[in-house]
């Protein structure tokens, strides 16, 4: 799986706690990616990093941050867990960028709301 | 909003048939790229076709791309049991470079 380890694989949180998911990789990457699946809507980007400390806004950021401080690393939090945000959360990483070539993907961590 | 939407949501076929996926867009792309999901599992990147190509081959995989209506097709040809899981197709949009978006997939059931 191209060297990417997403922590934890599954997670049950209470409403209203705060939650952080980690994506490693070591590949050297410059790309990392967070995105969501839910059944219906495929799979939508919620956050990415084009370098450390480089982070921008996807399609459904509202509820959550990131923080790359070094290559390898790629959080992403939930400040404040709501049962909207139970998903499989899925991390990507991409050497040249979605525009050059393809990514490759963690195996995702199911993440529950209660 | 989702940039690209598959069609049909779900295909079953018989193993050794050919089984077409189609995906359409909505804004001028980079590439479009296909991908692969085993029940449970993460993503594998099939194929990528750039926005000045017309077809793609690799393997039993067939990829098009028309610009100018937004659609691509993936042809799988000669069908495997092995085949059966979920295809997304992907863009990198030209307003948004690197930001990879996807469709919601197509649920392919090879039956042996």
């Amino acid at each position: 799986d191209a060297g990417i380890t997403q922590s934890p694989r599954h997670k049950v949180t209470e409403t209203g706690t705060p939650v952080t998911l980690r994506c490693h990789q070591t590949e050297n990457h410059r790309y990392m990616y967070w995105y969501r699946q839910d059944p219906g809507h495929g799979l939508r980007l919620i956050h990415y990093s084009y370098g450390v400390k480089d982070t921008d806004k996807g399609e459904v950021s509202d509820g959550y941050s990131v923080s790359r401080s070094k290559t390898e690393d790629f959080l992403l939090t939930l400040e404040s867990a709501t049962s909207s945000q139970t998903s499989v959360y899925f991390c990507a990483i991409s050497e040249a960028g979605a525009g050059f070539s393809g990514a490759f993907f963690g195996q995702g961590t199911r993440l529950t709301v209660v | 909003s989702q940039q690209g939407e598959e069609d049909p949501q779900a295909l079953s076929i018989q193993e050794g048939e050919n089984a077409t996926m189609n995906c359409s867009y909505k804004t001028s792309i980079n590439n479009l790229q296909w991908y692969r999901q085993n029940s449970g599992r993460g993503l594998v990147h099939l194929i990528l076709i750039r926005s000045n190509e017309r077809e793609k081959h690799s393997g039993r995989l067939r990829v098009t791309l028309d610009t100018s209506k937004k659609s691509s097709s993936l042809l799988i040809t000669a069908s495997r049991a092995a085949d059966t899981a979920s295809y997304f197709c992907a863009t990198d949009s030209r307003s948004a470079t690197n930001k990879l978006i996807f469709g919601t997939g197509t649920l392919l059931a090879v039956q042996p």
